[in-house]
């Protein structure tokens, strides 16, 4: 069974451009869950998808956003960067059914430079 | 809030030692405690959870609610075991979880 796929692996962006990154889950998977990893600040949620609805969102303004297509493939979308929004930007997918939080399993992640 | 707090960035053992690494937290309620670990170039994964009490590559943690603790212990660490170690709770949000993580503990285990 294939792994979380995400693309593109690596990236470079100037400020103001925006970036979209796409992440396949496992397939099956209906769960799709999106974290920033940076060394300072370890890995924070930025949103959580299930069968295209958004179900949890956060700490994150409104420049990332993200949606879930049909067939559980994900993406998330960052307008006007910021040199902050450098860090490596993991996909996760679950096998859950409703509620609760299932093993999740990550993918390689997209680095994201912004200059 | 929910938090998850990793006090030591960095953990140096050698090999045949045992090893700690602490993790504490706050939830209001039943929480759902996991240890994810990377490995050097390799995937962010499982490697236990609180509800399956199982030792996993000699790793054990146990819940310690009165002291809001979740502590990774092995009593003989392995060189294979340096990695990234994440401890993570489950957060119930406007009826739906999510994964919180701690900022993460390297162990470098020495010869």
């Amino acid at each position: 069974k294939a792994g979380v796929t995400q693309t593109p692996r690596y990236l470079i962006k100037t400020r103001g451009q925006q970036v979209t990154l796409s992440c396949s889950p496992i397939s099956g998977h209906r769960s799709v869950s999106w974290y920033q990893q940076t060394p300072g600040q370890g890995l924070q949620f930025l949103f959580e998808y299930f069968s295209e609805t958004q179900r949890n969102k956060g700490n994150f303004p409104g420049r990332f956003s993200g949606r879930q297509f049909s067939n559980s493939r994900s993406e998330m979308n960052v307008s006007t960067l910021e040199l902050g929004d450098s860090a490596l930007y993991l996909c996760a997918s679950s096998l859950e059914v409703s509620g609760g939080t299932g093993e999740l399993f990550f993918g390689e992640g997209s680095r994201l430079t912004v200059l | 809030a929910q938090r998850v707090t990793q006090p030591e960035k960095l953990l140096s053992v050698f090999k045949g030692a045992p090893v700690e690494l602490k993790c504490n937290y706050s939830y209001s309620g039943s929480p759902e405690l996991f240890w994810y670990v990377q490995y050097s170039r390799q995937r962010l994964q499982l490697l236990l959870r609180h509800i399956s009490r199982e030792s996993i590559k000699g790793f054990t943690a146990d819940l310690n609610k009165g002291e809001t603790s979740f502590h990774l212990k092995k009593p003989f660490a392995q060189e294979e075991d340096s990695a990234m170690y994440y401890c993570a709770l489950t957060s119930t949000q406007g009826g739906s979880e999510k994964l919180v993580f701690g900022k993460g503990t390297k162990l470098t285990v020495n010869p």
